[in-house]
């Protein structure tokens, strides 16, 4: 594997449904991210995590929930969601040192609907 | 407020007909502007990164251009393969800030 892998690459839940999306990244990079991308709307950061330690969360409600078990590794955990949560949810990684711009590496996402 | 903003929001060429796509930013202390492709379906794909005012950067049909108000991403004769929503991102801040500020994308159509 090589780059940023996203598993599943579709979800169909219902909204009393617990679910979770897998990330992994084989680009040796230390921070890790999740974006939500809806239609003709800007990409939204949620949560970003520096060696395994959860830098940023931007006001998002606790039916999702992120774990980083290492720096290879990004999990988002889903329970009792709306169906505005349905989305694309991508995972991105990158070197993060201070504040120097690096660029981020996208994983290929999953589409998630919610019923 | 930090801002950035793509334009147009839809682009309609024929193959071959050059363009350019517009990334306009208000922000303070730009460190880097950020270019993505992404396909349908798919995640954003990199491209480019620019730092500073003048900076030039080119790949196969694409040109990035950056200048203190906006960064221009020129197509030279596109291809039908082309096709794509084009993204553009900046981050900026004086302070230890490594979130991207992102724009909402210009969707690129050749048509053949």
């Amino acid at each position: 594997e090589t780059g940023v892998t996203q598993t599943p690459r579709h979800l169909v839940m219902g909204m009393t449904n617990k679910k979770s999306l897998k990330c992994e990244q084989h680009l040796g990079h230390n921070a890790m991210y999740w974006y939500k991308q809806s239609a003709k709307k800007p990409l939204e950061l949620m949560f970003v995590y520096n060696f395994k330690e959860q830098t940023e969360n931007n006001s998002v409600p606790s039916r999702f929930s992120p774990e980083c078990p290492n720096s290879s590794h990004l999990f988002l955990h889903l329970h009792t969601l709306q169906p505005e949560d349905s989305a694309l949810y991508l995972c991105a990684s990158s070197q993060m040192n201070g504040a120097s711009p690096y660029a981020q590496y996208f994983g290929p996402g999953t589409r998630l609907t919610v019923l | 407020e930090d801002q950035v903003t793509q334009s147009p929001e839809a682009l309609r060429l024929q193959e071959g007909e050059s363009s350019s796509l517009n990334c306009s930013y208000t922000v303070s202390g730009l460190r880097g502007l950020f270019w993505y492709r992404q396909d349908p379906g798919k995640g954003p794909e990199f491209l480019f990164t620019l730092y500073s005012a003048g900076e030039e950067k080119k790949k196969e049909r694409l040109k990035a251009t950056l200048t203190k108000k906006e960064s221009f991403l020129h197509i030279t004769a596109p291809k039908p393969e082309d096709s794509a929503t084009y993204l553009c991102a900046v981050q900026a801040g004086e302070d230890s800030n490594y979130q991207l500020i992102w724009g909402a994308g210009t969707k690129l159509i050749i048509k053949p």
